[in-house]
């Protein structure tokens, strides 16, 4: 079955340092893939996302993720978080279904808390 | 200008009521969907409407029934509600099926006691 994995469910951290938030998919086939950061009761916001051409993507607020084919992974990094940066983060994956559709997976998704 | 914008914001309502969630976008975007986001804040899609056509049906109970006008407006009606019901609930739109970005509104936490 075609799935999303984000391995960490929370990531503690100290304001400053650097992050990498992991996401790991199960797919052979075209992929999109993005990130999605959820700040405390707001919905979703796109960070950024791959769809084709160079596999290191920069986002917004100094997010940046690398496309990995051959280890079927999208971690998302940043060098140095700010408390600002406390958030839910979800990884998706658009995948082309067996009828040629696209449909979209999400991850669980990963609890980042930034401690001064 | 709010991009995609739903009310009510929060619903309190008793089980067994029928309620209703209204959603609108003004992007232009011809893909709108319903989302449901629970304590644990896993996100599963409902339903996906493109160009007011039913794309998209998950495994949802038929007390959900989602209603597009046209394709800006998305509204999702909840029958006979259940505690097991209660969640956030959003709405999002986008240009495209999932291979572009979506927008997301700010939610409704719906709350069955």
């Amino acid at each position: 079955a075609q799935s999303v994995t984000q391995l960490d469910s929370q990531v503690p951290v100290f304001e400053e340092a650097p992050v990498e938030l992991r996401c790991n998919y199960s797919s052979s086939v075209s992929v999109y893939l993005f990130w999605y950061v959820q700040y405390p009761n707001q919905g979703l916001q796109l960070l950024l996302k791959y769809l084709s051409g160079s596999t290191l993507v920069k986002g917004i607020n100094g997010f940046e993720a690398e496309f990995n084919k051959s280890q079927t992974s999208f971690h998302l990094r940043k060098p140095s978080v700010h408390i600002s940066d406390t958030a839910e983060y979800f990884c998706a994956v658009s995948l082309r279904n067996a009828g040629n559709n696209r449909k979209l997976i999400w991850g669980l998704g990963t609890s980042l808390a930034v401690n001064p | 200008d709010t991009a995609v914008s739903q009310t009510p914001k929060y619903l309190v309502t008793q089980m067994g009521n029928d309620k209703s969630i209204k959603c609108e976008q003004n992007l232009g975007h011809d893909t709108m969907y319903w989302y449901k986001q629970d304590s644990k804040k896993f996100l599963k899609i409902m339903f996906s409407y493109n160009n007011k056509e039913l794309i998209i049906n998950e495994t949802v109970p038929n007390r959900f029934s989602p209603k597009s006008p046209d394709k800006a407006h998305l509204n999702l009606h909840i029958n006979s509600l259940e505690l097991g019901d209660s969640a956030v609930y959003f709405c999002a739109s986008s240009q495209g099926q999932y291979n572009t970005e979506a927008f997301f509104g700010q939610g409704t936490r719906l709350t069955v006691v």
